[in-house]
């Protein structure tokens, strides 16, 4: 089955900084690629995705790439604010899709 | 409120004791998923079924647990015999035919003592 890396766990950045957040896959079946935001004791709510036949997204202050040959992807958030701070989670998957989420990493910004 | 709800949010139960989650999807969602999520970790699929039908089922998960969708709207999942580690947020999710993009429910907290 799919398995899914995360790093860093833990990402402390100051306001206005860019932070990256970078997933790995094992399936090179997988083809979609979701990010998604949990902010503490709420759901996790999706952000961004990516498809396979797409190299990089973008909306706002969020953008996402996939490399396919690499089986990486990552999430860029620039200029963060406070309010970005959440656990963010990648997730990958393809056929039926039953999604493999990553451990999280918790993204802190300091005012 | 037109997104995944679930009920209770909160489950607080002993050892050895019974408990039934429910899970209403968003309403033309055809596919609904269970997810279990613990401190500091990702949420890890249990159980998947598209309409009334269950697709697929972990293999970590154990025969305690089991999960309908009767009528291929709400579903429910049910843990008997509650062990203290099955103490974790449940999350049901839900998308529609076509695409991949799943919505979560804000999850039940349950807590065995």
């Amino acid at each position: 089955g799919e398995n899914v890396e995360q790093h860093p766990s833990t990402l402390s950045v100051q306001e206005g900084d860019s932070a990256v957040i970078k997933c790995t896959y094992s399936d090179s079946a997988s083809n979609y690629f979701p990010w998604y935001k949990q902010e503490l004791g709420k759901r996790p709510q999706l952000i961004i995705d990516i498809r396979s036949n797409v190299g990089e997204k973008k909306d706002q202050r969020i953008a996402v790439t996939l490399n396919k040959t690499a089986k990486h992807f990552s999430l860029h958030i620039t200029e963060t604010q406070p309010e970005d701070s959440a656990v963010y989670f990648c997730a990958g998957g393809g056929g039926s899709y039953i999604p493999t989420f990553g451990r999280g990493t918790s993204l802190i910004v300091h005012p | 409120d037109t997104g995944v709800s679930q009920d209770p949010r909160h489950k607080i139960t002993k050892r050895g004791q019974n408990v039934t989650f429910r899970c209403d999807p968003i309403s033309e969602h055809n596919r609904l998923y269970w997810y279990r999520q613990t401190l500091g970790q990702g949420p890890e699929f249990l159980t998947y079924f598209q309409n009334e039908a269950q697709l697929e089922k972990s293999r970590l998960l154990s025969d305690r647990f089991s999960a309908e969708r009767p009528k291929g709207s709400f579903s429910t999942l049910e843990i008997q015999r509650t062990e203290q580690g099955d103490s974790a947020m449940y999350l049901c999710a839900s998308r529609g035919g076509g695409a991949e993009t799943q919505y979560f429910g804000p999850g039940t907290r349950l807590l065995v003592l």
